[in-house]
């Protein structure tokens, strides 16, 4: 069982749809993350949320757009979307966000489809 | 800037045979190690991390790694390896001096087989 959980493991909305991926820690990390990965390949950081603020974008495009309610929450929204989207999108958290030397907890991610 | 390779995209392996999956970083600062494993349909799990001190590090589900300064290598060992060890294997490193966010760079992979 992972600690971080997401919601929905799967997905699938067309180009014109607006949906939303749900990330959810109870462990008091206050650094969240997310992650899009494509097959065969490793996770490419898309942003990274510090105490709640958004402190890393990777130049994600602005048809994804993060939002952390809460510490304990995140949420990647999702608009307009090409097929070059479909991926698994993974959170993570780890303990702060900075110093490097907290590795990061992962949940299974959610797997996005677009037609 | 840091970096990460991984030489060997697939290794394929018998079961109960020793396996060796191999990692090398660049950078210009002192890093953090970390080697993650991802089963398929899941997200990673970490099975270890070097941080400081003794440079041989043992993590979970048997295996350990060695952090070889000189050689700036990271390898990830087991034993012996067991079907359930079949999964994509990521070498990962972290930059101490990164604000604002715990920014891991990885490697691309290496894919372990385990054949009966």
């Amino acid at each position: 069982d992972t600690e971080v959980t997401q919601t929905p493991k799967h997905l699938v909305m067309g180009m014109t749809n607006k949906k939303s991926l749900k990330c959810e820690q109870h462990m008091g990390h206050r650094a969240m993350y997310w992650y899009k990965q494509k097959a065969k390949k490793p996770p490419e950081l898309m942003f990274v949320y510090s105490y709640e603020k958004l402190s890393i974008n990777e130049s994600v495009p602005s048809r994804f757009s993060p939002e952390c309610p809460n510490s304990s929450l995140l949420n990647l929204h999702l608009h307009a979307l090409q097929p070059e989207d479909s991926a698994l999108y993974l959170c993570a958290s780890s303990q702060t966000g900075t110093g490097g030397n907290q590795p990061q907890h992962f949940g299974d991610g959610t797997r996005l489809s677009i037609l | 800037a840091q970096s990460v390779t991984q030489l060997d995209s697939q290794v394929p392996v018998f079961e109960e045979a020793p396996v060796e999956l191999r990692c090398n970083y660049s950078s210009s600062v002192s890093v953090y190690l970390f080697w993650y494993v991802q089963y398929p349909n899941q997200g990673l799990q970490l099975l270890l991390k070097y941080l400081s001190g003794s440079t041989l590090v043992k993590g979970i589900n048997g295996f350990e790694a060695e952090f070889n300064k000189s050689q700036t290598s990271f390898h990830l060992r087991k034993p012996s390896v067991h079907i359930s060890d079949t999964a994509e294997y990521f070498c990962a490193v972290s930059d101490p001096f990164g604000g604002g966010g715990n920014k891991l760079t990885f490697g691309t992979g290496t894919q372990l087989k385990v054949e009966l």
